[in-house]
């Protein structure tokens, strides 16, 4: 069964850049129909695309973040990363990563997420 | 369009029928299928129902769900206490070229 782990520091400074890995066991990362990505959902709110990256490093990702995320795979050691520049206060959520259908929103499975807190 | 439209809140008593609805717009729901999917008080999402009205081993019968033209519709019969949570629509949105979400429901079971 495919299971994704979130790991990351908890806290970023402002202005700092956010560093997230998601390690993937359970299955294969190298398939055509999948896409690993990235959501947020800040506190109390609701779900926020960020971004997402085929096993061969095709990425799409959200226009308004954009010009901060770079998305990375790499598959021999079975995980792929987020980085997100330039935090602040309003980058401030649960960050998920998933795995989904390509070109859909079938998302079929989810990490745990991880909290991570930008002070403002 | 940065998300789709769900009312914030619904709420029924147990064994009640109640529907949650989701608009959008051609270039996500009126053009893409629409997943919905459940949030438990502290645990990650998940999927609840795909392909418009599809529902994935697991999930009761008692959820089903349906789309016309740029609208969607989630039905929960039977409610039961333990479907007290936030639902949120999805539509891959051709301009994003990506995930859509709706802003979320929270069901309140009376």
């Amino acid at each position: 069964q495919l299971q994704l782990q979130e790991s990351g520091p908890g806290l970023v400074k402002s202005s700092e850049t956010l560093s997230l890995t998601c390690t993937v066991s359970g299955d294969s990362m190298n398939s055509t129909y999948y896409y690993w990505g990235w959501i947020r959902q800040p506190p109390g709110k609701g779900l926020e695309w960020i971004g997402s990256i085929s096993y061969s490093g095709s990425t799409h990702c959200n226009p308004s973040l954009k010009s901060r995320v770079t998305i990375a795979v790499d598959t021999s050691k079975s995980h792929f990363s987020l980085k997100l520049t330039s935090v602040t206060a309003t980058d401030t959520a649960l960050y998920y990563c998933v795995r989904h259908l390509r070109g859909t929103c079938y998302i079929d499975s989810w990490g745990q997420g991880t909290l991570i807190t930008v002070p403002s | 369009q940065s998300v789709l439209t769900q009312p914030p809140s619904a709420s029924g008593t147990p064994g009640q029928r109640v529907t949650i609805s989701c608009s959008g717009s051609s270039s996500n729901i009126g053009s893409n299928t629409l997943n919905w999917y459940q949030q438990l008080p502290g645990t990650a999402p998940k999927l609840l129902i795909y392909s418009n009205h599809q529902r994935p081993s697991g999930v009761p019968d008692r959820f089903s769900g349906s789309k016309s033209g740029t609208s969607a519709s989630l039905a929960i019969s039977g409610l039961q206490a333990e479907d007290e949570a936030h639902y949120y629509c999805a539509a891959w949105d051709d301009s994003l070229n990506g995930p859509l979400f709706g802003g979320g429901t929270k069901l309140t079971v009376l």
